[in-house]
């Protein structure tokens, strides 16, 4: 069983807010992912990380940025919300080996109104 | 660049049947892959991991084989049940991408009672 949260769940915010989505981790896991993902759409990596302080952008452009500051955290902000934001974002994490599995959270659904 | 294709992008079979699902991936040189199910408005629940040097993988009713010479997974379910309706989606982890995964765009499936 996956220990990995994501808060909110869901979230309804106006244009030019700022926002933090929150993923947390209670596995220990060095390795932590931010997916976005349209609905009927594949999984785009935007942003990841490989530890403490390490933080790298990922395959999709994205405006948000993220943070590890600590092993079990990695929350992304979005510093002024728009509408082309509106998507899912999925936090993911790995132990660090290359055979491991890699575990999801529940995912955070943004709509930018 | 990586390229995942799942096929079809959805199924709808009868209770009872079994369910065979493709992936296909444009460079062999892979490390892994993986069969993910994900639920509507969830996140993604890892089902089986196949490592380059494995041709398959069974979990209960569940079993994925991988070629990567020919750039093809495919997974099974044998006797479907209405609890298997799912979105299935495959991911691919290159050799040098230390845990990141290019995924496919998933087959949505429908088991009817």
């Amino acid at each position: 069983e996956a220990d990995i949260y994501q808060t909110p769940r869901y979230l309804v915010i106006g244009t030019g807010k700022k926002i933090t989505l929150e993923c947390s981790q209670t596995m220990g896991h060095d390795k932590m992912y931010w997916y976005q993902q349209d609905p009927g759409m594949e999984l785009h990596l935007i942003h990841y990380s490989y530890g403490v302080n390490s933080t790298e952008k990922g395959d999709l452009s994205s405006e948000s940025t993220v943070s590890r500051i600590r092993t079990e955290h990695f929350p992304l902000t979005l510093e002024s919300a728009r509408p082309s934001h509106t998507s899912q974002y999925l936090c993911a994490s790995t132990k660090g080996t290359g055979t491991d599995t890699q575990y999801f959270g529940p995912g955070t659904r943004l709509t930018v109104l | 660049k990586q390229e995942v294709t799942q096929i079809p992008a959805a199924l709808s079979v009868p209770e009872g049947e079994n369910l065979v699902l493709n992936c296909s991936f444009t460079d062999s040189a892979i490390y892994n892959l993986q069969w993910f199910r994900q639920d509507p408005g969830k996140g993604l629940t890892s089902l089986l991991l196949i490592q380059s040097s494995q041709r398959e993988q069974t979990s209960g009713r569940l079993n994925a084989s991988l070629d990567k010479s020919s750039g093809r997974s495919t997974l099974y379910i044998a006797a479907s049940q209405p609890g298997d309706s799912a979105t299935y989606l495959c991911a691919v982890k290159g050799p040098d991408s230390w845990g990141k995964l290019q995924f496919g765009a998933g087959t949505q499936v429908v088991v009817t009672p």
